[in-house]
């Protein structure tokens, strides 16, 4: 089945020591995106990629940056997590930018930090 | 700013009843919704979308848009235990950057 797969599902890293959380998807989709979201808070778009054109939003800490070498694969690197970063990481996809084009998330990776 | 708004519940209904889950936005450009179940500790999994005036059904859910209000709606017939979960509304807007605005959730609880 196409999908959208976040490796690891769980991860816990030390404060201060950075850390890679990867998404794949094999819907062939043009954009991806990652989402931090805390409990009972709605998910915060941290960038976005459609394509090669990367997008970061303007509250997006210099803290945290992406990479997406291909179609099917985009990273998000957090250089120096703090306590504050400590949250579910969601990965989503859709085919374009289209209004009626829903996005398809994977399964989120809870980041812990020690 | 864009904002997208939702009472965050818990919304308690019994098993078999009809839950209404609202949503208003602040965006009078937002031109598509979109309705996610998300159980806890999960993702997101999308419901259904709407994006013309009026009420869009499907099996036990019904999207209800009324963009003069400003205020989508979904409605859940017949509800089960297993619907309890938090529902996310997102608003699209067009021009911008496309990018949907998601509300806290509204959380559901169908009680037996």
């Amino acid at each position: 089945d196409a999908m959208v797969i976040q490796n690891p599902r769980y991860q816990v890293t030390q404060f201060g020591k950075p850390v890679t959380l990867s998404c794949s998807q094999t819907l062939n989709h043009n954009v991806m995106y990652w989402y931090q979201q805390k409990s009972s808070q709605a998910p915060k778009l941290l960038f976005h990629y459609y394509d090669k054109d990367f997008n970061n939003e303007a509250d997006t800490p210099d803290n945290f940056q992406s990479r997406r070498p291909n179609t099917s694969f985009c990273f998000l690197d957090i250089r120096s997590p703090g306590l504050g970063d400590a949250a579910m990481y969601l990965c989503a996809t859709s085919r374009d930018l289209g209004l009626n084009q829903p996005q398809h998330f994977g399964d989120g990776t809870r980041l812990s930090i020690l | 700013q864009k904002e997208v708004e939702q009472n965050s519940g818990p919304l308690s209904v019994p098993e078999g009843a009809i839950a209404s889950l609202n949503c208003t936005y602040s965006d009078r450009g937002s031109q598509s919704f979109f309705w996610y179940r998300q159980y806890s500790g999960k993702s997101p999994e999308l419901i259904m979308f709407i994006y013309s005036n009026g009420d869009k059904e499907d099996g036990r859910f019904t999207a209800q848009l009324n963009k003069a209000s400003q205020y989508v709606s979904l409605l859940i017939r017949d509800s089960q235990p297993s619907d309890s979960a938090t529902y996310l509304c997102a608003a699209r807007e067009i021009g911008g950057s496309y990018i949907p605005t998601f509300g806290r959730g509204t959380s559901l609880i169908v009680h037996p």
